[in-house]
């Protein structure tokens, strides 16, 4: 069965250094999200693309953050200076196979950021 | 803008026991609802998702859920708990606004199964 990876499941990190956690989605998926869940809280929206470029992003996807599709199989998310309270565990997830609704998300079993 | 309430952080029942676990939504036309569970160091895994059509749907490892529209609901259901049941779970609700279809999450609601 088709599965969305995410690598690394663990990183650990000093503040103000720059991440990238990758994903792979589904490869026949169109639309690809990444979201995040700080410890003991909900899974909160990060962003969306679809296309090629941002389709939505959150209010806490500010300019720290970035993400890319460089070659059609990966999708990755860039903070660029980490902070303390950048420390998540962060999913990737993809849907959509048509031009109507996503529908479900498929997600990854995340990567766990630690930001010391 | 649409949310997604669990009214209950913790549910505690006994192996065997009937289960529900609560979700209200809010949102202005007819939503898309999920409910995705997740175990310990895992990913989010799709139980069940409502469209349209039979308010009544059924999901894997013998979940279900009703929608109910006058109440704004989507509970979900299992008549008899297992002990690796024990994960937690969340509701969801999309699309967005806007038509942008970003399911938006409920803070989850961890289940404890007593032997």
């Amino acid at each position: 069965e088709p599965e969305v990876t995410q690598t690394p499941s663990h990183q650990v990190t000093q503040m103000g250094q720059e991440v990238i956690l990758r994903c792979v989605p589904i490869s026949n998926h169109l639309y690809f999200y990444w979201y995040r869940q700080i410890l003991g809280q909900k899974v909160e929206f990060l962003v969306s693309f679809y296309n090629n470029e941002i389709s939505e992003k959150s209010e806490i996807f500010d300019d720290q953050f970035s993400v890319e599709r460089p070659d059609g199989s990966n999708f990755t998310l860039k903070i660029r200076s980490t902070k303390l309270e950048d420390s998540a565990m962060y999913f990737c997830a993809s849907s959509g196979t048509s031009g109507g609704p996503p529908g479900e998300l498929f997600f990854g079993e995340g990567s766990r950021l630690t930001v010391l | 803008a649409q949310s997604v309430t669990q009214p209950d952080i913790h549910i505690t029942v006994s192996e065997g026991a009937s289960l529900e676990l609560r979700c209200n939504y809010s949102y202005g036309a007819t939503p898309y609802l999920f409910w995705y569970v997740q175990s310990p160091g895992q990913g989010l895994q799709l139980l069940l998702k409502y469209f349209s059509g039979d308010t009544l749907v059924q999901g894997i490892k013998g979940f279900e859920a009703e929608f109910k529209r006058s109440q704004s609901s989507f509970n979900l259901r299992k008549p008899s708990v297992h002990w690796s049941d024990a994960a937690e779970y969340f509701c969801a609700v999309g699309p967005a606004s806007g038509g942008s279809y970003i399911p938006t999450f409920g803070r989850g609601t961890s289940l404890i199964v007593h032997p």
